[in-house]
């Protein structure tokens, strides 16, 4: 099945930095790579996500690459805010496996003031 | 709309004992899953149903029940409960992936599990 791995685990920013999360995948049949934030004790919410047929998306503040050959995606989030931090989750699906989501293991970043 | 709902919101079992983990929710959703959150691990899949009266194993199943008896309701069943399964269990729902396009998963509000 798919592996997922996310990196790095934790990410420590001074507010206005940039952060950049990345995130390898293991099967070449995933073609969609959705972005969860966490805050803390709430539930994930989807970000941003992204399709196999598309190398980059934005919105506003956040990012995210793909390179399907090296079978990796990144998150990136601009001129950072205190709201930022929280942890962010990565994932992959493939089209074979409808909506079966496979996580990685999570980043927690935090916005220093 | 309510969105994906889950109760209990906090509980405490002993080894052995068994419960169900309720989840619903209110927007039509064909496919529901149910994930645990360990730390450092991300969301794990245990089950999930593409539709009323089908289900199917996740990446860890075991020690787990689920059925799909209405479009509406998920629950999760853990059979005997055993410390390794101590977490937080995540309910999710989506819409059916159509033509090819993905659909958001919504994700409910959590139950933290604790298997003493």
């Amino acid at each position: 099945g798919e592996n997922v791995e996310q990196h790095p685990s934790t990410l420590s920013v001074q507010e206005g930095d940039s952060a950049v999360i990345k995130c390898t995948y293991s099967d070449s049949a995933s073609n969609y790579f959705p972005w969860y934030k966490q805050e803390l004790g709430k539930r994930p919410q989807l970000i941003i996500d992204i399709r196999s047929n598309v190398g980059e998306k934005k919105d506003q503040r956040i990012a995210v690459t793909l390179n399907k050959t090296a079978k990796h995606f990144s998150l990136h989030i601009t001129e950072t805010q205190p709201e930022d931090s929280a942890v962010y989750f990565c994932a992959a699906s493939m089209a074979a496996a409808g909506n079966k989501l496979t996580f990685g293991g999570g980043t927690r970043v935090l916005v220093k003031p | 709309n309510a969105g994906v709902t889950q109760t209990p919101k906090f509980q405490v079992l002993k080894t052995g004992q068994s419960m169900t983990l309720q989840c619903a929710q209110d927007m039509n959703h064909e496919y529901m899953s149910w994930y645990r959150q360990d730390p450092g691990m991300g969301l794990r899949l245990i089950h999930y149903s593409v539709g009323a009266g089908i289900t199917d194993q996740g990446e860890v199943p075991n020690g787990y029940n689920v059925s799909r008896s209405t479009t509406e309701d998920f629950p999760l069943r853990l059979l005997s409960a055993a410390p390794s399964q101590t977490s937080v269990y995540f309910c999710a729902s989506s819409p059916t992936k159509r033509g090819g396009s993905y659909n958001e998963q919504f994700f409910g509000p959590g139950t933290r599990l604790t298997v003493l």
